[in-house]
């Protein structure tokens, strides 16, 4: 089975200052992983996304992730953030194996990011 | 090209009441999911269904909850009766696979009283 920690419930930071969202998972096999935003009355977003390849991701709105497997991490960073990107991040892993609950997203309990002028 | 569509947005009962909550998927997407959300945590699966075949319902409570996806399209979470402690929000996703990628919707939020 595969588990998540987020180990920071919110993030306050100024607006322009850089940002990192901190994820560790736990798994015996090979994952997927995943970091989805949530903007305040919305659905879950994908954000961005660790497959396969290159272990650095990046979103098209300058957040990115590196996938760091011998520290099982996949911590989240942008180098100025704004108001806009006030929102609730959940990272989430998936076994990368195709068997029967492979299909299961398994979430972390979110940060609160906050962007202060 | 709609998204996830949830209703209603929001519901309030009293404890006891039943209360439904309905999710249309993005057309063509065969994989429908309900997640439950509490306040401060991350969602978690209630059930997944391929087209109309619940595949996944280990972490339904199937005492009070209960589900259906009748002709693989709509689908209904179904609560009776509700207990304060399934104040939540209730979120519905769909995609076009099991392994692909997951769209949500702006999910139900559940207040009991």
């Amino acid at each position: 089975a595969q588990s998540v920690t987020q180990l920071d419930s919110q993030v306050p930071v100024f607006e322009e200052a850089p940002v990192e969202l901190r994820c560790n998972y736990s798994s015996s096999v090979s994952v997927y992983l995943f970091w989805y935003v949530q903007y305040p009355n919305q659905g879950l977003q994908l954000l961005l996304k660790y497959l396969s390849g290159s272990t650095l991701v990046k979103s098209i709105n300058g957040f990115e992730a590196e996938f760091n497997k011998s520290q099982t991490s996949f911590h989240l960073r942008k180098p100025s953030v704004h108001i806009s990107d006030t929102a609730e991040y959940f990272c989430a892993v998936r076994t990368a194996h195709i068997i029967q609950g492979a299909q299961k997203l398994v979430f972390g309990q979110g940060t609160r990011l906050t962007i202060n002028p | 090209e709609a998204g996830v569509v949830q209703s209603p947005r929001y519901k309030i009962i009293e404890k006891k009441q039943p209360v439904a909550f309905w999710c249309n998927p993005i057309s063509g997407h065969n994989t429908l999911y309900w997640y439950l959300q509490n306040l401060g945590q991350g969602p978690e699966l209630l059930i997944r269904y391929e087209n109309e075949e619940a595949v996944d319902d280990s972490q339904l409570p199937k005492d009070r909850f209960s589900a259906e996806r009748l002709k693989g399209v709509d689908s209904t979470l179904k609560i009776q009766p509700a207990e304060l402690g399934d104040s939540a929000v209730y979120l519905c996703a769909s995609s076009s696979g099991g392994y692909n990628e997951q769209f949500f919707g702006p999910g139900t939020r559940l207040t009991v009283l």
